[in-house]
């Protein structure tokens, strides 16, 4: 079973610091994760995926088999990011469906 | 820039009701799915949608649940005999093939009185 955990439900950091929102996922087959965001009163976008190996925002999140992590991370947070932040997996060879984690809401103060 | 739009914004029916959701996907795209957010838990997968049949279906996609794509444009979730339970976000999304990203509407709410 596929099963992915984002154990920060709130992130609060100033402006300025970094920022690191935790994902872990459990699963045995091919997985491809994502990191979605949904700014307020926005729909939810992607933001990143593993395969892609971009920086989206100043964003980066390198998939770490062996944690079984996708942790997202930004150097210098800025007060645009705060959103709602989601971690998706998906299987890479047959799966249609994202499976999403709780997300963390993170929160830049100036 | 093409989004996928659904209607109505928020769905205000009685236990028990039929209730028909609404979503235009992306005009080129081929795979269609349907999420759910209750309040305060994980988006959840509902359905995806290929070539006129369904391709994927989760525990909770039911019998009370069904899917269409009754023209070249809409894509359409059905409840037919809502429960307080199904209170909840609905979101649409679409991919031009399933390895491409899933781009979402802005999703319906409804409510079940």
């Amino acid at each position: 079973a596929q099963r992915v955990t984002q154990p920060e439900k709130l992130l609060s950091v100033f402006k300025g610091a970094p920022v690191e929102l935790k994902c872990n996922y459990s699963y045995s087959g091919s997985p491809e994760l994502f990191w979605y965001v949904q700014y307020s009163r926005q729909r939810l976008q992607l933001l990143l995926r593993h395969i892609s190996r971009e920086s989206i925002k100043g964003f980066t999140a390198d998939l770490n088999k062996g944690e079984t992590s996708f942790h997202l991370k930004k150097p210098f947070a800025q007060e645009e990011d705060s959103a709602m932040y989601y971690c998706a997996l998906k299987d890479s060879n047959s799966g249609y469906a994202l499976n999403f984690g709780k997300g963390t809401s993170l929160l830049v103060t100036p | 820039e093409p989004e996928v739009t659904q209607t109505p914004s928020h769905q205000v029916t009685q236990m028990g009701q039929e209730v028909i959701l609404r979503c235009v996907p992306i005009s080129n795209h081929l795979y269609f799915y349907w999420y759910r957010q209750i309040l305060g838990q994980k988006v959840e997968f509902l359905v995806s949608f290929y070539n006129n049949e369904i391709s994927e279906k989760s525990e909770i996609f039911d019998d009370q649940f069904s899917v269409e794509r009754p023209d070249g444009s809409n894509f359409t979730l059905k409840i037919r005999s809502t429960k307080l339970e199904d209170s909840a976000m609905y979101f649409c999304a679409s991919s031009v093939t399933n390895y491409n990203e899933q781009f979402f509407g802005p999703g319906t709410r409804l409510t079940v009185l």
